[in-house]
């Protein structure tokens, strides 16, 4: 399988802990997105790397959040001190250099958090 | 801000038949993408069909199509002889075509669950 990978698929963790989540893009795409979808609602951005470089960020990653994606492969998302409301799916998408037109974006199977 | 509005929230079709799923956007931009994604049940959301702002002929892909209205600001699916693998979550995306600040990302609609009934 050469699609977007995410590990873990599910994590259920205690207020106030933290966790990591890693997304595999597809091989040699070069732009990378993270988005966070609440039950009933769109997906929403959080952030955007091309390469390694982390170029845009949303006002809905606080500083309880943080990505990184080391020699533009991976990526991960931290969250820190985890509360309730951070309960989502958090899904990856990957996307090609230039293709002639929008940039389609491939998404990953998410990863569902539960904050207990 | 753009702004993405899916007024369906559900909507439900009986096999064979034709659904349109309805879209409307706000923007201020003159150039660009409108896409459709389906989401099937605890399964990834994979890319449905692709639209260009600046192409006045509407983007059809096999049994999906759209009716892309500029000036109304309206960006509808059109779902012909309904499968029951159509069932999903669609979520209709806007995507920027011009430089800068926040053109890489999409924004999503609340999205339509569409069921397909045998």
């Amino acid at each position: 399988d050469t699609g977007v990978s995410q590990n873990p698929r599910h994590k259920i963790t205690k207020r106030g802990q933290n966790v990591t989540f890693r997304c595999d893009p597809i091989s040699e795409h070069n732009r990378l997105y993270w988005y966070r979808q609440t039950l009933g609602q769109g997906p929403e951005f959080l952030t955007y790397f091309q390469n390694e470089a982390q170029l845009e960020k949303s006002r809905l990653l606080s500083d309880r959040f943080s990505a990184e994606r080391p020699k533009g492969s991976f990526s991960t998302l931290e969250i820190q001190r985890t509360e309730q409301g951070d309960s989502a799916m958090y899904l990856c998408a990957s996307s090609p250099r230039w293709t002639g037109g929008g940039f389609e974006q491939y998404f990953g199977p998410g990863t569902r958090l539960t904050v207990t | 801000a753009q702004t993405v509005t899916q007024s369906q929230p559900e909507m439900s079709v009986q096999e064979a038949e034709t659904v349109t799923l309805s879209c409307t956007y706000d923007t201020s931009e003159s150039d660009y993408y409108l896409f459709w994604y389906k989401q099937p049940p605890s399964r990834q959301m994979i890319l449905v069909i692709r639209q260009e702002a600046y192409k006045q002929q509407n983007a059809t892909e096999n049994r999906f199509s759209v009716n892309f209205q500029k000036a109304a600001k309206s960006f509808s699916l059109k779902i012909s002889d309904s499968q029951l693998g159509d069932a999903a979550m669609y979520f209709c995306a806007y995507r920027s075509a011009e430089s800068g600040a926040g053109s890489y990302q999409l924004t999503f609609g609340k999205g339509t669950k569409l069921s397909v009934i045998p």
